[in-house]
């Protein structure tokens, strides 16, 4: 299975400052088809997860463009523009491309 | 707006069987791929099963291969998820998730718990 490895496991982040997540994966995530599928989540506490970026880059509708994601390969980063106290939770990204789909172990957001 | 409502979850001793299901409003159920993720205490989450738009291709994580069969009702807007012979390593949040790669995908529900114990 695909393992994907996300740093750092907590985030304290102070009000409008900015954040940024890793995650690195075991193997490529480039599809046959030429799509990365990597996603990231957003879980608040007794919530279900939320989409945020999907295939990479891509945000989801309503989703604040403080939000962006990069990366390729094996080699992904979401990051936080400024961070709003609305933004706590944990974070996952996921990969698609290989069956079965996979989620890093998360990054819990804080405010300081 | 995107609605997934699961039901089904419960206690059930181990050995036992429990069918989840998951009803979707707001979107074209028939057009998407369907999946199963489950989330237990230690909040990791793990992807169980999947099933395509028409109902011909399933996948299962290899922890549940044998023992639960995802299938859908496209008529009705519904995805199922039959467990059988039940382990305590099976208790978790069960979500079920649409399109998970689609642009206009992505929508989890609210879970149902399952927990096996005697």
């Amino acid at each position: 299975d695909v393992v994907l490895t996300q740093s750092p496991l907590s985030l304290p982040v102070t009000l409008g400052q900015p954040a940024s997540i890793s995650c690195r994966s075991s193997q490529s995530l480039v599809h046959s088809d030429g799509n990365t599928f990597l996603n990231w989540f957003h879980q608040r506490p007794g919530q279900s997860p939320r989409r945020l970026i999907y295939t990479i880059s891509n945000r989801d509708s309503g989703v604040p463009d403080r939000f962006s994601g990069s990366g390729s390969g094996t080699d992904f980063t979401l990051k936080i523009s400024r961070v709003e106290a609305e933004d706590v939770g944990v974070y996952y990204c996921m990969q698609a491309t290989h069956w079965p789909h996979t989620f890093g172990g998360g990054t819990k957001v804080e405010i300081k | 707006e995107v609605q997934l409502v699961e039901s089904g979850g419960g206690l059930v001793q181990p050995g036992g069987s429990l069918r989840l299901s998951c009803t979707a409003s707001g979107l074209a159920f028939r057009n998407y791929w369907m999946h199963w993720v489950r989330q237990d205490s230690g909040k990791g989450l793990v992807w169980v099963s999947r099933i395509n738009s028409g109902g011909t291709l399933t996948t299962y994580a290899d922890s549940v291969k044998g023992r639960f069969t995802v299938s859908r009702d496209n008529a009705r807007s519904t995805l199922y998820l039959q467990m059988n012979s039940l382990r305590g390593e099976d208790t978790a949040v069960y979500y079920c998730v649409v399109g998970v790669t689609a642009p206009s995908g992505g929508y989890w529900g609210q879970g149902t718990l399952v927990t096996v114990s005697s």
